[in-house]
């Protein structure tokens, strides 16, 4: 019962660094999401999917792109890593969004950006 | 989006029930009412979901105001791991999940 998997776990960057965040699932969910949560904040949302082939802004975009490469992958990217996107990032997914459907989270990467 | 509020914190004592309050006064009728928790160091877990009657599962009870403007979310009895972040959110048709700040719930022995 892998669910969501999300690699790496940590990670360590100097400013202007490029890295990407893997994420995959395999529960067979249409809809896809990464979230970024700072110290003693709640979740934002940064980009979702609702489907392979579509991607959408979320709360905080800026700084970010996503790729959802097939129906189990959906990775996020900081092309120029800034200090402000310290961050650990969570990747979810859920069924297509009628409303009640459940989210499924990763167990999420701490990242550090120097 | 429709927001929710919740208390920042709250206490309970250890076998105690636990009632965690959420208002959301802007909420469409086709809004479905969730709520997450997440432990610390780990990502955010479901806990429960209704659109209009009260629901039971396994882990807690929603109790869903008439008008729909408030709900709570019950723990019938508090244990030591039901220390978390509580998260109260409303999620649309083809929507999204906005997260608020969410009730940091600690449980004494």
């Amino acid at each position: 019962n892998a669910g969501v998997t999300q690699t790496p776990k940590f990670q360590v960057l100097k400013t202007g660094q490029s890295m990407t965040l893997q994420c995959a699932q395999d529960m067979n969910h249409n809809s896809m999401y990464w979230y970024r949560q700072d110290p003693g904040m709640g979740l934002r949302l940064i980009y979702y999917s609702a489907s392979e082939g579509t991607t959408d802004k979320g709360e905080v975009p800026n700084g970010y792109n996503v790729s959802r490469l097939n129906k189990r992958e959906f990775s996020l990217r900081l092309e120029s890593a800034a200090p402000s996107q310290t961050s650990v990032y969570f990747c979810a997914s859920s069924d297509a969004g009628l409303g009640k459907e459940k989210l499924f989270f990763g167990s999420g990467t701490q990242l550090s950006v120097l | 989006d429709a927001k929710t509020t919740q208390p920042n914190s709250m206490e309970s004592n250890e076998e105690e029930p636990v009632h965690l309050p959420c208002n959301h006064s802007t909420i469409s009728g086709t809004d479905y009412i969730h709520w997450y928790r997440q432990l610390p160091s780990q990502g955010p877990e479901y806990v429960i979901h209704g659109l209009t009657s009260n629901v039971n599962n396994r882990m807690a009870s929603l109790a869903i105001a008439e008008d729909r403007k408030s709900s709570t979310l019950i723990l019938h009895r508090a244990t030591l791991r039901d220390a978390a972040v509580y998260y109260c959110i409303l999620r649309p048709l083809g929507g999204k999940l906005i997260f608020g700040q969410g009730t940091e719930l600690s449980v004494k022995p």
